[in-house]
């Protein structure tokens, strides 16, 4: 199976800044999803992405988060104005069916 | 929330030897997924399973669909030292949920 990719591999911010991750899913994929894990727990769902509009989010994917496809091609994930608990790895997921998800390696996010 | 209790939490065995994990649901799930995840990266796929009673292989793996639909179990037979590291079992409720519930997963270490 081909890779999701996602960059970058590290992002420093500050708290209150924005921050934009990026993945790049495989061609045939059509669900998108991003996930993110806090240091030494397990993975949390935030958003699922289809048809270019949310299916279903999370309740930690609040008012700061936001997704988008604007290319056809990359599928990101901005956090308006960090604060320090969004520290974490993010995880992009991508799949051609819902119920198999295939996921990037990972974007670890530390904020200042 | 849905929750899925994973167990054991952490397993110490001997090279050869075969590991056995399982992760149960107080509710249903239509799709169980199990995922290796090594230190600073993401989780690889290891077995999908798509109907209650599914018994699926992949190599040295085997992994069963509970015909109760809340539960999965997850063997490795005879471990090898490339076997070490953290396996989650994720589930997806179907209909309109998309996400993956995780467990918080199994760190499996081998002793030489």
């Amino acid at each position: 199976e081909p890779e999701v990719t996602q960059t970058p591999s590290h992002q420093v911010t500050q708290m209150g800044q924005e921050v934009i991750l990026r993945c790049v899913p495989i061609s045939n994929h059509l669900y998108f999803y991003w996930y993110r894990q806090i240091l030494g727990q397990k993975v949390e769902f935030l958003v699922s992405f289809y048809n270019n509009e949310i299916s279903e989010k999370s309740e930690i994917f609040d008012d700061q988060f936001s997704v988008e496809r604007p290319d056809g091609s990359n599928f990101t994930l901005k956090i308006r104005s960090t604060k320090l608990e969004d520290s974490a790895m993010y995880f992009c997921a991508a799949g051609a069916r819902k119920d198999t998800q295939y996921f990037g390696p990972g974007t670890r996010l530390t904020v200042l | 929330g849905q929750q899925l209790n994973q167990s054991p939490q952490s397993m110490f065995i001997q090279e050869g030897e075969d590991v056995s994990m399982n992760c149960t649901s107080s509710s249903i799930f239509n799709t169980w997924l199990w995922y290796k995840q090594d230190p600073g990266e993401g989780p690889v796929l290891l077995i999908a399973l798509y109907k209650a009673g599914e018994l699926t292989s992949n190599g040295r793996l085997t992994a069963q669909f509970g015909i109760t639909r809340k539960d999965s179990f997850l063997n490795i037979s005879a471990s090898i030292p490339s076997d070490v590291g953290i396996y989650f079992c994720a589930g997806r409720s179907g209909g309109g949920a998309d996400g993956l519930t995780f467990g918080k997963g199994t760190h499996l270490i081998i002793q030489p």
